[in-house]
């Protein structure tokens, strides 16, 4: 089982639609975790972390269930800006490195 | 731009040559990342440095490979006798760590790298 898994998609969605991608981690001893955005041959960038208690920022809202071991990021009235590569990240023990799974592609069309 | 940088931005090789990048972290980060990242796959951990201390390499990281950070600033990963494998976008990502919390790691715009 790879550490971290996602479904690569292409997720096609008109704009304001609403689309959630979850993520699923092997090691449960994980602490914490996040979502990274990539543009197209470009380098990943934060959006954010998730936090077991769950997090929103603005349009994004991030959660977390270690019981089964997943997240998820759900974005809601997307926008064309929205198109991208969305990585799920755990930090590994130690807090050291980060593990990314594939990444999930997004396409919002006008 | 006060920004992680790479150097250069693109290298065409023929296999069997050795290569040489170099990464600029954000001025006072302490802490220095390499991956990897293939198309269609997210980034693969190398190695990382604290100031010019190398604490852990990945096993992705073959003899063939090595990275050093000198001064404790910028950081070289060279790679010798290319393979067409070690085609990929090689990013560098740097972090000021304060503790065992998560500290955030910016990433550098990558080299791309083509072994022919």
């Amino acid at each position: 089982r790879k550490e971290v898994e996602q479904d690569p998609g292409p997720f096609n969605v008109p704009e304001g639609a609403t689309v959630a991608f979850n993520c699923t981690y092997s090691n449960s001893a994980s602490q914490s975790f996040f979502w990274y955005r990539q543009d197209c041959r470009k380098e990943p960038k934060l959006l954010m972390s998730v936090y077991s208690s769950g997090n929103e920022d603005g349009r994004f809202t991030a959660q977390l269930n270690r019981a089964s071991q997943y997240i998820s990021l759900l974005i809601r009235d997307s926008k064309l800006s929205d198109s991208a590569t969305y990585l799920c990240v755990v930090l590994n023990s130690g807090y050291s490195t980060l593990t990314f799974g594939k990444g999930t592609m997004l396409l919002v069309s006008p | 731009d006060t920004g992680v940088s790479q150097d250069p931005r693109h290298k065409i090789t023929k296999r069997g040559q050795n290569v040489t990048f170099r990464c600029d972290p954000i001025s006072e980060h302490n802490r220095l990342y390499w991956y990897r990242q293939t198309l269609g796959q997210g980034p693969e951990f190398l190695t990382y440095f604290q100031n010019e201390a190398q604490l852990e390499k990945s096993r992705l990281l073959s003899d063939r490979f090595s990275a050093e950070r000198p001064k404790g600033s910028f950081s070289t990963l060279e790679i010798q006798r290319t393979e067409q494998g070690d085609s990929a976008m090689y990013l560098c990502a740097s972090s000021f760590y304060r503790g065992p919390d998560f500290n955030e790691q910016f990433f550098g715009p990558g080299t791309r790298l083509t072994v022919l």
